[in-house]
């Protein structure tokens, strides 16, 4: 059974250009989050998406949006990009939206913003 | 709010040696779920146990327990005989009631010396 897919792996940005993520959960699974791990603040929760509509959104601006897909395929935008966007995102699936249903990682996405 | 802590930011042991994480946590949700990861250098969280608020069992698994206690809000991890490959980042988390919302503490670091 694979697992949970992100890509891309490594990127590299510049100040103000955007940046697209995507995760392909487990297969089955319908509940999508991310979440953003830096050095300083640790890991934070962005957004969860299930059955394609937003069900809790983290602390963080509006630069940073997601969707997700009729097949449970989710990504993440971040626009106007700054030096503190520089980060691991994580994406987790899980079957359901209960703390009952436990949350697989990927590998993540390393964004660097020069 | 939800908040986990990990007060120890790093441990550093000698192989074989027995080492306790703490974790401490605060909610007010009757119902919720806590959580050990462990995220070596690729970077991947990997799921160790997953624990209901009902459930005050303690678990042991191979070199691994755990012991949750409600009265202190605590759910504290011993690795007994740590080994090299034991070496990694340890978060502990928390989801209520919110859905698939993991608040995690800020990880303690395990190193384990030959």
């Amino acid at each position: 059974k694979a697992g949970v897919t992100q890509t891309p792996r490594y990127l590299i940005k510049t100040r103000g250009q955007q940046v697209t993520l995507s995760c392909s959960p487990i297969s089955g699974h319908r509940s999508v989050s991310w979440y953003q791990q830096t050095p300083g603040q640790g890991l934070q929760f962005l957004f969860e998406y299930f059955s394609e509509t937003q069900r809790n959104k983290g602390n963080f601006p509006g630069r940073f949006s997601g969707r997700q897909f009729s097949n449970s395929r989710s990504e993440m935008n971040v626009s106007t990009l700054e030096l503190g966007d520089s980060a691991l995102y994580l994406c987790a699936s899980s079957l359901e939206r209960s703390g009952a249903n436990v949350l697989t990682f990927g590998a993540g996405s390393r964004l660097t913003v020069l | 709010a939800q908040k986990v802590t990990q007060a120890q930011t790093e441990i550093s042991v000698v192989e074989k040696e027995d080492v306790t994480l703490d974790c401490v946590y605060e909610t007010r949700d009757t119902t919720y779920y806590l959580f050990w990861y462990k995220q070596p250098p690729s970077g991947e969280l990997v799921f160790l146990i997953r624990r209901n608020s009902f459930d005050e069992q303690n678990e042991i698994s191979g070199r691994y327990s755990w012991n949750f206690q409600k009265s202190t809000s605590s759910f504290n991890f011993t690795i007994t005989a740590s080994q090299v490959v034991d070496s990694a980042v340890y978060f502990c988390a928390l989801i209520g009631n919110a859905g698939n919302m993991l608040t995690f503490g800020g990880g303690t670091r395990l190193m384990v010396k030959p």
